[in-house]
Order: structure tokens, then C-alpha cells, then sequence
């Protein structure tokens, strides 16, 4: 099956810093997800982006799909960005229809 | 009201017990998903579904089972509850019709269960 590779997997930033999450994937896809996972558990959904480039405010997504990577890019974080960032890939097979997830990339903001 | 809901948000149980988990959507979307996440990972697929009539396992279905019972309802059942079984779930929809249609999931705030 298709692999989906995170990193950096840890990030310790000071408030206000930006930052880069990069995923890498194996296989063509036709859905790209972000996804914030709080605290709480909660899994919050930044974009969607199989390929082009988004943004939302501070956050901004970027998915090269004939080179296979996406990037999500945070400006100026804050302490609530703190959490675990997934990406998530559906490949474009027939037949495959699930959301394979990477590890993650856990993001720490420190005031 | 959140779009995907699922009940119950926390659960404790023992070895042996049967559980459901249930999830109910107001999003008119045919597509519905399970999922378990364990510690430190990614997310897996147990059992997904396309409509009512339509059910399929996915990654890690062993153990678990499901039920549609209509297009906004989609329970997901372990029979006999075993400790590495606990883990954090979640239900996730998604729109779109047909095999290749692609549309973003969208989750439910999860169910933390824990098997003792």
C-alpha cells in the first residue's frame, strides 16, 4: 500500500516563530488531508488539498503532486497551534478508498 | 450541533464485555468510516461503508464488527472486548458518489476506550 512519510516527527518552536511540516507519499494520490489532532484528541481539518496551494489565515498548504510531497506552513504560531499535525493520503488505485495516515509531526509551542 | 457525532465520548469496560460505539451524522453524506488510533500513531481503518447496503472491512477489521442501520447511523461493535483493543476511535463521513469519487472525511470527535 501506499506509504506516507512525516517529519520532522517533533518540533519545539517559541511563540510567534514559523514553521514547515513536510509529508511525503509514495504513490499518486487523489486526496490529500491536514489535520490537527488538539490535546483533547480532537481531529480538527485544515485542508484539503490533493494538489495547489491553500491558505487559511496563518496556516497554508502546498501539495506537489507529480513530485509527491505536500508541505503546511505555520506563521507565527501561537501556543494553541500546539498538538499533533497529521497527513493523511488516499491513493488513486481502483479499489482504495481509505485515508492512510502518517505518524505525525508533534508540534510544541512554548510562550 | 457537531456534523459527526459520536457516543460515548469516554468508555471503561472489562475483558469479555460486548461494546458499541455509535455515530450519527447530519451531513447527508452516503460514505461512512471507522477508525482506531493507538499511541503515538496514524489512524486505522477497520470497517468503512457506502450506503446502507454497503459494507466492507478495511485494515484491521478483525475482532470488530458494524452496522448501517440507516444512511446517518453507523454503529461499530466489539464482541468480546480485549485489552489491546483499547485504543482512541473514530467515525468519519465523507460525500461523493461512485468508486472513484474523491471527497475530504470529516471526523467525529473520537471515543476513548479503555479494556481492563
Amino acid at each position: 500500500g501506499i506509504q506516507v512519510e512525516q517529519s520532522p516527527p517533533d518540533l519545539i518552536l517559541q511563540e510567534g516563530a514559523n514553521s514547515t511540516l513536510r509529508c511525503n507519499f509514495s504513490d499518486s494520490v487523489n486526496n490529500l488531508q491536514w489535520f490537527h489532532q488538539n490535546p483533547w484528541g480532537q481531529l480538527i481539518n485544515l485542508f484539503y488539498i490533493p494538489s495547489g496551494t491553500k491558505q487559511n489565515g496563518r496556516l497554508s498548504a502546498t501539495t506537489v503532486a507529480t513530485e509527491r510531497y505536500s508541505l503546511l506552513y505555520i506563521s507565527s504560531s501561537q501556543t494553541t497551534d500546539s498538538g499533533v499535525y497529521f497527513c493523511a493520503v488516499q491513493d488513486s488505485g481502483a479499489g482504495s478508498y481509505q485515508l492512510t495516515f502518517g505518524k505525525g509531526t508533534k508540534l510544541s509551542v512554548i510562550p | 450541533d457537531a456534523d459527526v457525532t459520536q457516543t460515548p465520548r469516554n468508555r471503561i469496560t472489562k475483558t469479555g464485555k460486548r461494546i458499541m460505539l455509535e455515530c450519527s451524522q447530519t451531513k447527508g453524506h452516503d460514505r461512512m468510516y471507522w477508525y482506531r488510533q493507538d499511541p503515538g500513531l496514524g489512524l486505522r481503518l477497520i470497517y468503512y461503508s457506502f450506503d446502507v447496503k454497503d459494507i466492507n472491512k478495511g485494515e484491521i477489521s478483525d475482532g470488530y464488527s458494524v452496522s448501517r442501520q440507516a444512511q446517518a447511523k453507523f454503529s461499530l461493535s466489539l464482541e468480546s472486548a480485549i485489552p489491546n483493543q483499547t485504543a482512541l476511535y473514530f467515525c468519519a463521513t465523507s460525500g461523493g458518489q461512485g468508486p472513484y469519487s474523491n471527497q475530504p472525511q470529516h471526523f467525529g470527535d473520537g471515543t476513548r476506550l479503555s479494556i481492563l
